[in-house]
Protein backbone atom coordinates (compact mmCIF):
# COMPACT_ATOMS: atom_id res chain seq x y z
CA UNK A 1 0.00 0.00 0.00
CA UNK A 2 1.48 3.27 -0.98
CA UNK A 3 1.71 5.96 2.03
CA UNK A 4 2.55 9.10 3.01
CA UNK A 5 3.06 9.98 6.34
CA UNK A 6 3.91 13.80 7.25
CA UNK A 7 6.00 15.60 10.44
CA UNK A 8 3.73 16.46 13.41
CA UNK A 9 2.20 20.35 13.35
CA UNK A 10 4.48 23.41 14.10
CA UNK A 11 4.46 26.78 16.01
CA UNK A 12 7.07 29.31 14.71
CA UNK A 13 7.21 32.93 14.86
CA UNK A 14 7.57 35.17 12.12
CA UNK A 15 11.28 35.22 10.63
CA UNK A 16 12.19 31.57 11.32
CA UNK A 17 13.51 28.87 9.63
CA UNK A 18 11.32 24.86 9.24
CA UNK A 19 11.35 22.42 7.01
CA UNK A 20 8.53 19.76 7.65
CA UNK A 21 9.00 16.33 6.17
CA UNK A 22 6.85 13.34 4.50
CA UNK A 23 7.90 9.63 4.47
CA UNK A 24 6.80 7.43 1.58
CA UNK A 25 6.25 3.17 1.66
CA UNK A 26 4.75 0.93 -0.28
CA UNK A 27 6.58 1.79 -3.54
CA UNK A 28 9.64 2.53 -5.12
CA UNK A 29 10.61 6.09 -4.17
CA UNK A 30 11.34 7.28 -7.31
CA UNK A 31 8.74 6.21 -9.54
CA UNK A 32 6.19 8.97 -8.08
CA UNK A 33 6.54 12.85 -8.06
CA UNK A 34 5.95 14.21 -4.78
CA UNK A 35 3.81 17.70 -4.76
CA UNK A 36 3.04 20.00 -1.81
CA UNK A 37 -0.26 21.73 -1.79
CA UNK A 38 -1.29 24.34 0.58
CA UNK A 39 -4.85 24.84 2.53
CA UNK A 40 -5.30 28.05 4.46
CA UNK A 41 -7.18 28.16 7.75
CA UNK A 42 -11.70 28.21 5.61
CA UNK A 43 -9.75 28.07 2.33
CA UNK A 44 -9.23 25.61 -0.81
CA UNK A 45 -6.38 23.91 -2.69
CA UNK A 46 -3.33 25.88 -3.82
CA UNK A 47 -0.89 23.68 -5.79
CA UNK A 48 2.29 24.58 -4.70
CA UNK A 49 5.30 22.43 -6.47
CA UNK A 50 6.60 19.21 -7.54
CA UNK A 51 10.09 17.14 -7.59
CA UNK A 52 11.18 14.03 -9.27
CA UNK A 53 13.26 12.22 -6.63
CA UNK A 54 14.66 10.06 -9.43
CA UNK A 55 16.87 13.69 -10.26
CA UNK A 56 15.34 15.74 -7.88
CA UNK A 57 14.37 18.05 -10.68
CA UNK A 58 11.73 20.40 -9.00
CA UNK A 59 9.00 23.28 -10.39
CA UNK A 60 7.23 25.71 -8.50
CA UNK A 61 4.19 27.66 -8.97
CA UNK A 62 4.56 31.20 -9.63
CA UNK A 63 2.99 32.42 -6.21
CA UNK A 64 5.81 30.15 -4.26
CA UNK A 65 8.80 30.11 -6.23
CA UNK A 66 11.67 31.71 -4.48
CA UNK A 67 9.41 31.44 -1.21
CA UNK A 68 10.03 27.78 -0.56
CA UNK A 69 11.96 25.14 -1.24
CA UNK A 70 11.04 21.09 -1.96
CA UNK A 71 13.83 18.61 -1.82
CA UNK A 72 13.98 14.55 -1.44
CA UNK A 73 16.52 12.18 0.13
CA UNK A 74 16.09 8.97 -1.72
CA UNK A 75 18.10 6.93 0.89
CA UNK A 76 15.07 7.62 3.32
CA UNK A 77 12.14 7.98 0.79
CA UNK A 78 10.88 11.75 2.21
CA UNK A 79 10.59 14.57 0.93
CA UNK A 80 10.49 18.21 2.58
CA UNK A 81 9.30 21.17 2.47
CA UNK A 82 11.36 23.89 3.63
CA UNK A 83 11.32 28.05 4.57
CA UNK A 84 14.19 30.04 5.76
CA UNK A 85 11.55 32.66 7.11
CA UNK A 86 8.17 32.24 7.44
CA UNK A 87 5.40 34.86 7.50
CA UNK A 88 2.12 35.27 9.35
CA UNK A 89 0.80 34.20 6.50
CA UNK A 90 2.38 30.39 5.93
CA UNK A 91 -0.08 29.62 8.46
CA UNK A 92 -1.70 26.74 6.93
CA UNK A 93 -2.02 22.83 6.34
CA UNK A 94 0.13 21.85 4.22
CA UNK A 95 -0.29 18.51 2.27
CA UNK A 96 2.24 16.28 0.19
CA UNK A 97 1.16 14.39 -2.29
CA UNK A 98 2.10 11.25 -5.11
CA UNK A 99 1.58 11.32 -8.58
CA UNK A 100 2.85 8.06 -10.24
CA UNK A 101 4.62 8.93 -13.47
CA UNK A 102 2.64 9.23 -16.47
CA UNK A 103 0.08 9.60 -14.80
CA UNK A 104 -1.71 12.47 -13.78
CA UNK A 105 -3.71 12.62 -10.57
CA UNK A 106 -2.91 12.22 -6.98
CA UNK A 107 -3.11 9.57 -5.11
CA UNK A 108 -2.59 9.02 -2.12
CA UNK A 109 -1.96 12.26 0.01
CA UNK A 110 -0.36 12.87 3.52
CA UNK A 111 -3.01 13.91 6.31
CA UNK A 112 -1.47 17.11 6.28
CA UNK A 113 1.39 19.47 8.37
CA UNK A 114 -0.10 22.50 10.42
CA UNK A 115 2.46 24.98 10.24
CA UNK A 116 1.28 28.33 12.89
CA UNK A 117 3.33 31.50 11.99
CA UNK A 118 2.73 33.64 15.23
CA UNK A 119 4.45 35.89 16.95
CA UNK B 1 -9.41 33.91 -7.56
CA UNK B 2 -8.81 30.38 -8.75
CA UNK B 3 -8.26 29.50 -12.39
CA UNK B 4 -11.06 26.58 -12.26
CA UNK B 5 -14.67 27.72 -11.50
CA UNK B 6 -16.80 25.65 -9.29
CA UNK B 7 -19.89 26.83 -7.30
CA UNK B 8 -19.40 27.62 -3.36
CA UNK B 9 -22.19 25.39 -2.32
CA UNK B 10 -24.50 22.64 -2.85
CA UNK B 11 -26.87 21.04 -1.28
CA UNK B 12 -29.58 17.72 -1.64
CA UNK B 13 -31.90 15.24 0.01
CA UNK B 14 -30.85 12.00 0.83
CA UNK B 15 -31.21 9.80 -1.96
CA UNK B 16 -31.05 12.86 -4.52
CA UNK B 17 -28.66 13.27 -6.92
CA UNK B 18 -26.52 16.36 -7.15
CA UNK B 19 -24.10 17.65 -10.00
CA UNK B 20 -20.77 19.80 -9.21
CA UNK B 21 -19.73 22.06 -12.22
CA UNK B 22 -15.79 22.48 -12.76
CA UNK B 23 -15.08 25.14 -15.79
CA UNK B 24 -11.46 26.33 -16.76
CA UNK B 25 -9.79 27.92 -19.88
CA UNK B 26 -10.08 25.25 -23.03
CA UNK B 27 -6.29 24.57 -22.38
CA UNK B 28 -6.39 23.25 -19.50
CA UNK B 29 -10.35 21.55 -19.38
CA UNK B 30 -11.17 20.89 -23.16
CA UNK B 31 -8.50 20.22 -24.54
CA UNK B 32 -7.39 17.20 -22.52
CA UNK B 33 -9.16 14.30 -20.39
CA UNK B 34 -6.85 14.88 -16.95
CA UNK B 35 -9.42 16.12 -15.00
CA UNK B 36 -9.78 15.10 -11.69
CA UNK B 37 -11.54 15.47 -8.37
CA UNK B 38 -11.58 14.91 -4.57
CA UNK B 39 -13.37 14.66 -1.98
CA UNK B 40 -12.67 16.30 1.47
CA UNK B 41 -14.24 15.92 4.98
CA UNK B 42 -13.49 18.31 7.71
CA UNK B 43 -10.11 17.74 9.38
CA UNK B 44 -9.33 14.88 6.72
CA UNK B 45 -6.95 14.85 3.62
CA UNK B 46 -8.20 15.08 0.47
CA UNK B 47 -9.20 11.80 -1.32
CA UNK B 48 -9.30 11.32 -5.16
CA UNK B 49 -13.11 10.07 -6.29
CA UNK B 50 -12.42 10.60 -9.76
CA UNK B 51 -9.48 10.71 -12.22
CA UNK B 52 -8.64 10.96 -16.04
CA UNK B 53 -12.68 13.05 -16.24
CA UNK B 54 -14.78 9.79 -15.95
CA UNK B 55 -12.56 6.68 -14.06
CA UNK B 56 -13.33 5.96 -10.61
CA UNK B 57 -10.32 4.20 -8.37
CA UNK B 58 -10.83 1.12 -6.83
CA UNK B 59 -12.82 1.20 -3.66
CA UNK B 60 -15.15 4.26 -4.86
CA UNK B 61 -18.74 3.75 -4.89
CA UNK B 62 -20.32 4.05 -8.27
CA UNK B 63 -22.45 6.43 -7.31
CA UNK B 64 -19.58 8.75 -7.85
CA UNK B 65 -19.34 9.53 -11.86
CA UNK B 66 -17.95 12.57 -13.88
CA UNK B 67 -18.40 13.96 -17.31
CA UNK B 68 -17.01 17.16 -19.46
CA UNK B 69 -18.43 19.21 -21.75
CA UNK B 70 -16.26 21.69 -23.77
CA UNK B 71 -14.59 23.36 -21.08
CA UNK B 72 -16.84 22.32 -18.61
CA UNK B 73 -16.18 19.01 -16.28
CA UNK B 74 -19.14 17.52 -13.77
CA UNK B 75 -19.37 15.68 -10.78
CA UNK B 76 -22.18 13.40 -9.82
CA UNK B 77 -23.26 12.10 -6.93
CA UNK B 78 -26.61 9.96 -6.85
CA UNK B 79 -27.89 8.40 -3.78
CA UNK B 80 -26.93 11.18 -1.87
CA UNK B 81 -26.14 9.88 1.39
CA UNK B 82 -25.17 12.05 4.88
CA UNK B 83 -21.65 10.59 4.48
CA UNK B 84 -21.11 13.00 1.16
CA UNK B 85 -21.41 15.65 3.14
CA UNK B 86 -17.59 17.03 2.48
CA UNK B 87 -15.91 19.88 0.14
CA UNK B 88 -15.31 18.49 -3.54
CA UNK B 89 -12.60 19.93 -5.48
CA UNK B 90 -11.81 19.43 -9.27
CA UNK B 91 -8.40 19.79 -10.42
CA UNK B 92 -6.68 19.38 -13.97
CA UNK B 93 -2.84 19.25 -14.49
CA UNK B 94 -1.95 19.42 -18.45
CA UNK B 95 1.27 21.50 -18.11
CA UNK B 96 0.65 23.09 -14.74
CA UNK B 97 -1.75 22.35 -11.75
CA UNK B 98 -4.42 24.18 -11.72
CA UNK B 99 -7.60 23.17 -8.58
CA UNK B 100 -11.18 25.04 -8.50
CA UNK B 101 -12.23 26.63 -5.55
CA UNK B 102 -13.82 24.13 -3.92
CA UNK B 103 -17.44 23.31 -3.54
CA UNK B 104 -19.55 22.48 -0.24
CA UNK B 105 -21.72 20.17 -0.24
CA UNK B 106 -24.61 19.91 2.30
CA UNK B 107 -26.67 16.62 2.65
CA UNK B 108 -30.34 17.66 4.11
Amino acid sequence: EVQLVQSGAEVKKPGESLRISCKASGYTFATYFIHWVRQMPGKGLEWMGRIDPSDSYTNYSPSFQGHVTISADSSTSTAYLQWSSLKASDTAIYYCTSMQQMTNWFDPWGQGTLVTVSS
Amino acid sequence: QSALTQPASVSGSPGQSITISCTGPSSDVESYNLVSWYQQHPGKAPKLIIYEVTKRPSGISNRFSGSKSANTASLTISGLQAADEADYYCCTYAGRVLFGGGTKLTVL
